[in-house]
């Protein structure tokens, strides 16, 4: 897991607050994507973008959730009006590049906690 | 039906043992095959890595794919405690965005 890093580790919102988790991928990587792990569940794919571009968001849910990655500074996912079910590990991966045999490496993830 | 299966376990083996762990999936276009491990409260670290059909062994760790079957495994000889995590499969079909999709991993315990 060495060299993604994601912040904070916990983060603890109230419903309808907004949360933003932050993501900086590792060196050379501009391959990013975010992953939602539930109690139960294995990790199931959101969103993935490269820098300045959202390339396949079909796992994001439609409304309140937005990601982006600018040209500089870390991606970042918001969750706008947070509610209870959105309470998960949120996990970042990068790669430098996005071919098949580019493996991805992960954070050690945001939990977020919606009481 | 998920896509890929994975029996959650919780697995308890002794140290020393052989585990054997198993995925199914169903989308006959996955090719390319991954076993992570993740430690309590950290992010899935890459075990193995294979493509198509085949084994392949990196220390203590085989991994096997059978594409006919639509099953893969990975087999730890010699388990120690420090192996003690929850072992996720994870498959793609190398479509241009590289994404993956997971098991929902199985938890083992190594008993010392």
């Amino acid at each position: 897991n060495a060299g993604v890093m994601q912040n904070p580790r916990h983060l603890v919102r109230r419903r309808g607050q907004e949360a933003r988790l932050r993501c900086s991928p590792m060196k050379g990587h501009s391959h990013v994507y975010w992953y939602r792990q539930l109690p139960e569940e294995g990790l199931k794919f959101m969103v993935y973008l490269q820098k300045e571009n959202i390339i396949d968001e079909s796992g994001m849910p439609k409304e309140r959730f937005s990601a982006e990655f600018p040209k500089e500074g870390p991606s970042i996912l918001r969750i706008q009006q947070v509610v209870r079910g959105d309470s998960a590990a949120y996990f970042c991966a990068s790669s430098p590049t996005s071919s098949y045999n580019s493996p991805l490496h992960f954070g050690n993830g945001t939990r977020l906690t919606v009481t | 039906q998920k896509e890929v299966e994975q029996d959650p376990g919780p697995l308890s083996v002794p140290e020393g043992a052989i585990v054997s762990l198993n995925c199914t999936y169903s989308n006959s276009a996955f090719q390319y095959f991954m076993w992570y491990r993740q430690y309590s409260r950290k992010g899935p670290e890459l075990l193995m890595y294979t493509y198509s059909s085949g084994n392949k062994e990196d220390g203590r760790f085989t991994a096997q794919v059978d594409k006919s079957s639509k099953y893969i495994s990975l087999f730890i000889r010699d388990s120690q405690p420090s192996d003690s995590a929850t072992y996720l499969c994870a498959m793609s079909d190398g479509g241009a965005t590289n994404k993956l999709i997971f098991g929902t991993g199985t938890l083992l315990a190594v008993q010392p």
